[in-house]
């Protein structure tokens, strides 16, 4: 059973550094998210992929946010100059299409901590 | 704006000592409601959905059940295997699901 993996599981950064993160969906999963989840609190949702296509990015992906699924396979999120503001898990999901409502096939998750 | 509430925030159970746990909601919409249970490190895992009011689910010691207003999680007999974080999640018109902050379920043997 290959899940969802993501890459690395942790990363410590200092702050003003350029850090990305990947995630590998399961096969033939055409819609991939990306969340964000701080200590205590639910997962929050970034912005979601159907195949190559980025559909919605939320009000929380600042400028120095960016997600890319080149080839409608993995996906990566990157974050430039990183703030310590930033640190949190970031977590990846991807779903078939045609499922019922939004069954989602959670990674592991990066947990990011900047310095 | 889409809301999800969860209560209690943290939970503290004796081996076979049933609870509730539950999930308010307000969305424009429903289109599902959403159980995960987080173990701590780990990305959430499916547990259940429910469409509409009136509708039931239940795994195991689990067994989730809807309302127009709200949302419960009934914990049977627990073990201390179900100690997780149990999240709870909202899907509307926009396809993204709304998360609760969850509730800490530990289950003391």
């Amino acid at each position: 059973d290959t899940g969802v993996s993501q890459d690395p599981r942790h990363k410590i950064t200092k702050r003003g550094q350029n850090v990305t993160f990947r995630c590998d969906p399961i096969s033939e999963h055409n819609r991939l998210y990306w969340y964000r989840q701080t200590l205590g609190q639910g997962p929050e949702f970034l912005t979601y992929f159907q195949n190559e296509a980025q559909l919605e990015k939320s009000r929380l992906l600042s400028d120095r946010f960016s997600a890319e699924r080149p080839k409608g396979s993995f996906s990566t999120l990157e974050i430039q100059r990183t703030e310590q503001g930033d640190s949190a898990m970031y977590l990846c999901a991807s779903r078939p299409r045609g499922t019922e409502p939004e069954k989602l096939f959670f990674g592991s998750g990066t947990q990011l901590s900047v310095l | 704006e889409d809301q999800v509430t969860q209560s209690p925030e943290a939970l503290r159970l004796q081996e076979g000592e049933s609870s509730s746990l539950n999930c308010s909601y307000t969305v424009s919409g429903l289109r599902g409601l959403f159980w995960y249970r987080q173990d701590p490190g780990k990305g959430p895992e499916f547990l259940f959905t429910l469409y509409s009011a009136g509708e039931e689910k239940e795994k195991e010691r689990l067994k989730a059940t809807l309302t127009k207003k709200e949302s419960f999680l009934h914990i049977t007999a627990p073990k201390p295997e179900d100690s997780a974080t149990y999240l709870c999640a909202v899907q509307g018109g926009a396809d993204k699901l709304i998360f609760g902050t969850g509730t800490r379920l530990q289950v003391f043997p």
